[in-house]
């Protein structure tokens, strides 16, 4: 069965630091790109970062650039995400999402989500 | 305030047919990027619907479609069925943005 699971989440005060993890089974793990995409309470998804399959190449959205490290070791088939100096406006499900690595295709593979809570 | 504008909701009755529209600009939908479609049922994860414009994966029933021209893309939905109704996420890529992946803001779909 194919499936990401996700952990780490849960209530951090603002400045501090989570770490999430993201467990991949059931694919070729270290063929996909992969993803984090979060949703606010009550709103829509909005993409946070991605990974290329070998993790040689990196991008995160302006809003988390500089404070969130995504990273994947493919030998244990899991994608990561540092979240530092957390904001109040981090509060989030966390997802992590693959897709294949190659252009064309979606992310067509997600997890459950993770609760990140920023509050004092 | 996404670059791709869908709008907020739509709504049909069972056996209706209705289309998601998601409005780019030329970085993004007009460069030629590919669009994706994804399906959310409140408190579930999302699900890939479309992708490559108009590609279904497998498992996703044939009443739903997607096209793409010029800056804008859409989905449709035949033959409406209570099973439907979730909101619907459009996604591509802009040149104009540092990450470059971005979603449309989502569009709540209510079958009546």
């Amino acid at each position: 069965e194919v499936q990401l699971v996700e952990s780490g989440g849960g209530l951090v005060q603002p400045g501090g630091s989570l770490r999430l993890s993201c467990a991949a089974s059931g694919f070729t793990f270290s063929s996909y790109w992969m993803d984090w995409v979060r949703q606010a309470p009550g709103k829509g998804l909005l993409w946070v970062s991605r990974i290329n399959s070998d993790g040689s190449i990196t991008r995160y959205a302006d809003s988390v650039k500089g404070r969130f490290t995504i990273s994947r070791d493919n030998a244990k088939n899991t994608l990561y995400l540092q979240m530092n100096s957390l904001r109040a406006e981090d509060t989030a499900v966390y997802y992590c999402a693959g897709q294949p690595g190659r252009p064309g295709w979606g992310m067509d593979v997600w997890g459950q989500g993770t609760t990140v809570t920023v509050s004092s | 305030q996404s670059v791709l504008t869908q709008p907020p909701s739509v709504s049909g009755a069972p056996g209706q047919r209705v289309t998601i529209s998601c409005t780019g600009s030329s970085s993004n939908i007009g460069a030629g990027y590919d669009v994706h479609w994804y399906q959310q049922i409140p408190g579930t994860a999302p699900k890939l619907l479309i992708y490559g414009n108009s590609n279904r994966p497998s498992g996703v029933p044939t009443r739903f479609s997607g096209s793409k021209s010029g800056t804008s893309a859409s989905l449709g939905i035949t033959g409406l069925q209570a099973e439907d109704e979730a909101d619907y996420y459009c996604q591509s890529y802009d040149s104009s943005l540092s990450g470059n992946v971005v979603f449309g803001g989502g569009t709540k779909l209510t079958v009546l």
